[in-house]
C-alpha cells in the first residue's frame, strides 16, 4: 500500500509567520502535488514536482513556496501566512498511471 | 480548458438503494478517469480507476465510461450509511505531469 504521511495533522499559527508543512511518501514516486482545499471551491493545485529539485507552479502559487531536496519528501512553504490562507492542505503521491494518492491533511490556522 | 463536471448534490438514497453518481468531461482525449471518496475532514481516497469504454466492477462499486458521450458514472449498491461522503471524479490533464482535473464533487446521503 502507498503511504503518503503529512507532517501535522491541526496547526495553529500567528499571522506572517513562515509555515512549513511536510510531506513523504513511501512508494519512489516521481511525481507529487500540493493542493488547498476549501468549502465551495474544491482542491486547488498550489504546486507540484516531477523530480528532485524540480516544480512547477499550480493554479495558485501565490504566498507559497516549495522544496524537494529529497525524492521521498516535498515540502510546502507558506512565506508569511497570512488569514486567507487558513485552509486544508493536501499532499498527493503520483503513480505512473496518474493514480494519486493522498495524505490524510494539514489543517491549518492562520490568526 | 478541461473541464470536470458534477452536480454538487447532496444526493439523497435510502439504505439499501443504488446511488448513481455522474460526471462530464470536456476533453474527448481524455482516456481515465478516477473516482475518489472523501468523508468530512478527510482526504480524498481512490476507489475506483476506468480506462476503457465499459464497466469496471469492485465489489458494491462499478464505474461506468462512455466516451461518446462524455460521461463517467459510479454506481453504488446496496448503500450503506457508511458510504455517505463526497464522491470526486478526476481525469487526467494533458501532458505528462500526473496532473488530475478534478470535479467539485458529489455529496451522497444514505438514510438508514
Amino acid at each position: 500500500d502507498v503511504k503518503v504521511t503529512q507532517s501535522s495533522r491541526y496547526l495553529v499559527k500567528r499571522t506572517g509567520e513562515k509555515v512549513f508543512l511536510e510531506c513523504v511518501q513511501d512508494m519512489d514516486h516521481e511525481n507529487m502535488f500540493w493542493y488547498r482545499q476549501d468549502p465551495g471551491l474544491g482542491l486547488r493545485l498550489i504546486y507540484f514536482s516531477y523530480d528532485v529539485k524540480m516544480k512547477e507552479k499550480g493554479d495558485i502559487p501565490e504566498g507559497y513556496s516549495v522544496s524537494r531536496e529529497k525524492k521521498e519528501r516535498f515540502s510546502l512553504i507558506l512565506e508569511s501566512a497570512s488569514t486567507n490562507q487558513t485552509s486544508m492542505y493536501l499532499c498527493a503521491s503520483v503513480a505512473d498511471s496518474y493514480e494519486q494518492y493522498f495524505g490524510p491533511g494539514t489543517r491549518l490556522t492562520v490568526t | 480548458q478541461k473541464e470536470v463536471e458534477q452536480n454538487s448534490g447532496p444526493l439523497s438514497v435510502p439504505e439499501g438503494a443504488i446511488a448513481s453518481l455522474n460526471c462530464t468531461y470536456s476533453d474527448r482525449g481524455s482516456q481515465s478517469f478516477f473516482w475518489y471518496r472523501q468523508y468530512s475532514g478527510k482526504s480524498p481516497e481512490l476507489i475506483m480507476f476506468i480506462y476503457s469504454n465499459g464497466d469496471k466492477e469492485d465489489g458494491r462499486f462499478t464505474a461506468q465510461l462512455n466516451k461518446a458521450s462524455q460521461y463517467v458514472s459510479l454506481l453504488i449498491r446496496d448503500s450503506q450509511p457508511s458510504d455517505s461522503a463526497t464522491y470526486l471524479c478526476a481525469a487526467p490533464n494533458s501532458g505528462n505531469t500526473g496532473k488530475l482535473i478534478f470535479g467539485q464533487g458529489t455529496t451522497l446521503q444514505v438514510k438508514p
